[in-house]
C-alpha cells in the first residue's frame, strides 16, 4: 500500500544550525502540506502545495522558514538558523485533491539544543 | 477565529465501557469534521468524517450544529481503542485541517 514517506526521522541540532527535512507524497496527490506539532498541541498547518505551487504558508515563519516542491513531487522543508522552539515534530501529508482525504507520513521528530 | 476544542487530555476507562471523547468547534460557515486517531508507534490517520456518517470500528460521531460539536462515541470500549484522538476541521478555499489538542484514551482491561 503506498504511503508518505519522510526522512530523517529523528534530527538532533544545535541552534543556529541549518536543518531540511525531505518528503514523497504518494504517487499522483496533486496537495502536498507540512505540519508542525508540538508536544502535547495538536498538529498545526506551515505550509500548503497544490502541485508546485504554494497555495498557504500564512504560518510559516517565513524568516527562518523555507519549503519548496520544484517538480510537484517531493518535497523540502527547511529552516536556517534553528531555534530551541523549533524543536517539534514535522508532519508531511498528501491528498489527491483538495477536499479529500490527508495522508500522513510518520513525521521527522527535531530536538534542537 | 477558527478553532477546535478538546476538553479532556486523558480519558480512562474499562474494557466494555461506553466511551465520549468531546470536541467543540467554532467556524463562521460550514466546515467538514474529522476524528483522527494515532496508535502508539503508527502514523496519524483519519478515523471517520462527519459527511460519510460511517460506523469505524464501532465509532460513530454526529454533527450537532447547534451545539457545535462532533463528540465520538463508541458503546463498549476495547483494549485495541487505546491511542491518541484528534478532532479536526476545514473549510473556506484549501483543505487546511484545524486540529485539537488530542485526547488520549486508555482502555484498562
Amino acid at each position: 500500500e503506498a504511503e508518505v514517506a519522510q526522512s530523517p526521522r529523528y534530527k538532533i541540532t544545535e541552534k543556529s544550525q541549518a536543518v531540511a527535512f525531505w518528503c514523497d507524497p504518494i504517487s499522483g496527490h496533486a496537495t502536498l502540506y507540512w505540519y508542525r506539532q508540538i508536544l502535547g498541541q495538536g498538529p498545526e498547518l506551515l505550509v500548503q502545495f497544490q502541485d508546485e505551487s504554494v497555495v498557504d504558508d500564512s504560518q510559516l515563519p517565513k524568516d527562518r522558514f523555507s519549503a519548496e516542491r520544484l517538480k510537484g513531487v517531493d518535497s523540502t522543508l527547511k529552516i536556517q538558523p534553528a531555534e530551541l522552539g523549533d524543536s517539534a515534530m514535522y508532519l508531511c501529508a498528501s491528498s489527491a485533491q483538495n477536499y479529500n482525504e490527508q495522508f500522513f507520513g510518520p513525521g521527522t521528530r527535531l530536538t534542537v539544543l | 477565529a477558527q478553532r477546535v476544542t478538546q476538553p479532556e487530555k486523558l480519558l480512562s476507562v474499562f474494557k466494555g465501557a461506553p466511551v465520549e471523547l468531546k470536541c467543540n468547534y467554532s467556524y463562521s460557515g460550514s466546515p467538514e469534521l474529522f476524528w483522527y486517531v494515532q496508535y502508539s508507534r503508527q502514523r496519524l490517520q483519519l478515523l471517520l468524517r462527519h459527511i460519510s456518517r460511517e460506523s469505524i470500528k464501532g465509532f460513530t460521531a454526529d454533527l450537532n450544529k447547534g451545539e457545535t460539536s462532533f463528540h465520538l462515541k463508541k458503546p463498549f470500549a476495547q483494549e485495541e481503542d487505546s491511542a491518541m484522538y484528534y478532532c479536526a476541521l476545514t473549510g473556506g478555499a484549501t483543505n487546511k485541517l484545524i486540529f485539537g489538542t488530542g485526547t488520549l484514551l486508555a482502555v484498562q482491561p
